[in-house]
């Protein structure tokens, strides 16, 4: 158990809909990263946070939006959803965001877009 | 750009038998190097991280070698067991804070 939770463990949803999905870091950690994976492309980075600022953008689509919260924990917003939406969703949280510190991932949520 | 290239995609190994996975990274500024272990249903697990003032880190079976001039590291496993079958995936940073993985490879651990 790496310390990092997020719910829902799984979700089903239609197209077109949005969804929450809810990260809470390692106690003492700082900076959350929102992580999405997929069959055909692999683990690619989306978002970072920081004490409740953003500091750094990936691949993240402009229907999905991020914020952490005064208390660090994180959520990751999806809208109006697409089938290609449909991956796993990891949150890691690392105490300060130093090139060298280490990421603890959460369990994931899979979002199945239908 | 910002790429880590995985060798091999998949990979079996008898019991008690040793396994090693590759990784190539195409810039030089990148100095953390970790491991994920992923088993199926769960998040990425950190096996073992290297950082770029070191060439090789040692954790009871796990080691990993980096050669900073070639742009490449590596991840040993010896004295395989059933429970080592998962995926693993490295992945480095380039400069930054987030993390480029590779595309991982799967572990197959024949008893």
């Amino acid at each position: 158990d790496s310390g990092v939770t997020q719910t829902p463990k799984h979700l089903i949803t239609a197209t077109g809909q949005r969804v929450t999905l809810r990260c809470s870091p390692r106690s003492g950690d700082l900076s959350v990263y929102w992580y999405q994976q997929s069959l055909d492309q692999g683990l690619q980075f989306l978002i970072q946070y920081y004490n409740g600022e953003e500091r750094a953008k990936g691949n993240i689509l402009e229907r999905f939006s991020a914020q952490q919260f005064p208390d660090l924990h994180s959520e990751l917003n999806l809208s109006s959803l697409e089938l290609g939406d449909s991956a796993l969703y990891f949150c890691a949280s690392s105490v300060v965001p130093q090139h060298t510190d280490t990421q603890y991932f959460g369990p994931g949520t899979r979002l199945t877009v239908l | 750009g910002e790429n880590v290239e995985q060798h091999p995609s998949t990979l079996s190994v008898q019991e008690g038998d040793s396994a090693v996975i590759k990784c190539t990274y195409s810039d030089s500024a990148s100095n953390y190097f970790p491991w994920y272990k992923q088993e199926l249903g769960k998040g990425p697990q950190l096996i073992i991280d290297i950082r770029s003032n070191v060439g090789e880190k040692k954790d009871q079976r796990i080691a990993v070698t980096l050669n900073k001039t070639a742009k490449h590291f590596s991840l040993h496993i010896t004295e395989t067991q059933p429970e080592d079958s998962a995926v693993y995936f490295c992945a480095a940073n380039f400069g930054n804070e987030k993390l480029t993985f590779g595309t991982g490879t799967r572990l197959t651990i024949i008893p």
